[in-house]
């Protein structure tokens, strides 16, 4: 049984590009969110996808975007990248309850230069 | 993340008991989680409690819940070297319409000697 898997693993990026990460949830998952978690910190919360919309979003600007596909895989995307981005950047998947424990994968290290 | 306050450090010795603190700020959070961070990885849920229970017990790990102070404890008993790592709290704070959204802590890191 598959857990949550997150690609790539890592990536180095330039300041004002664009970035895409993936997600594919936990076998029985149909809901995902994604978090963005600094050094030191916990992890921030930046939005939730359901049946393909954006059900719940963070304190989080417009650059960030989501999508999730019928599969229940999801993608994050940020533009304009700046060298705040730089973080973990973790996808959780959790069943269709809204309180359901969120199952978290490795996440994506992700570096702007 | 900084609604929910954690101390950011625990060292204890191998084989004593590890216990981590957190307080949270909206008293109708439902759910209250333990997670576990190691170096390089996710997050994996250790154990979680529901609001109207005071205590909840899993093998080596305790959870104290006092609702009133909204304070919430993770004892570990019989720590070992591989409890080594960051444990969150995280609250789940509802918002209007039946949805919630997961609040985290800064985290505490555990270290466990010899």
């Amino acid at each position: 049984d598959a857990g949550v898997t997150q690609s790539p693993t890592h990536l180095i990026k330039t300041r004002g590009q664009q970035v895409t990460l993936r997600c594919s949830p936990k076998s029985g998952h149909d809901t995902v969110s994604w978090y963005q978690q600094a050094l030191g910190q916990g992890p921030q919360f930046i939005f939730q996808y359901y049946e393909e919309e954006e059900r719940q979003r963070g304190n989080f600007p417009d650059r960030f975007s989501g999508h999730q596909f019928p599969n229940y895989s999801s993608e994050l995307n940020v533009n304009a990248l700046l060298l705040g981005d730089s973080a973990l950047y973790l996808c959780a998947s959790s069943g269709t309850v809204n309180n359901s424990p969120l199952h978290f994968g490795n996440g994506t290290r992700l570096t702007v230069t | 993340g900084e609604d929910v306050e954690q101390s950011l450090f625990l060292s204890v010795r191998e084989g004593d008991s590890s216990v981590i603190n957190c307080t949270y700020t909206d008293s109708s959070s439902t759910y209250l989680y333990w997670y576990k961070q190691e170096p390089g990885a996710g997050l994996q849920l250790l154990t979680y409690i529901f609001s109207n229970m005071d205590m909840k017990q899993d093998q080596r790990l305790t959870v104290l819940l006092n609702k009133k102070d909204k304070h919430l404890s993770l004892r570990i008993a019989d720590t070992q070297t591989g409890d080594s790592a960051i444990y969150f709290c995280a609250e789940w704070r509802p918002l209007s319409g039946g949805s919630y959204i997961p609040t985290f802590g800064r985290g505490t890191s555990l270290i466990v000697h010899p």
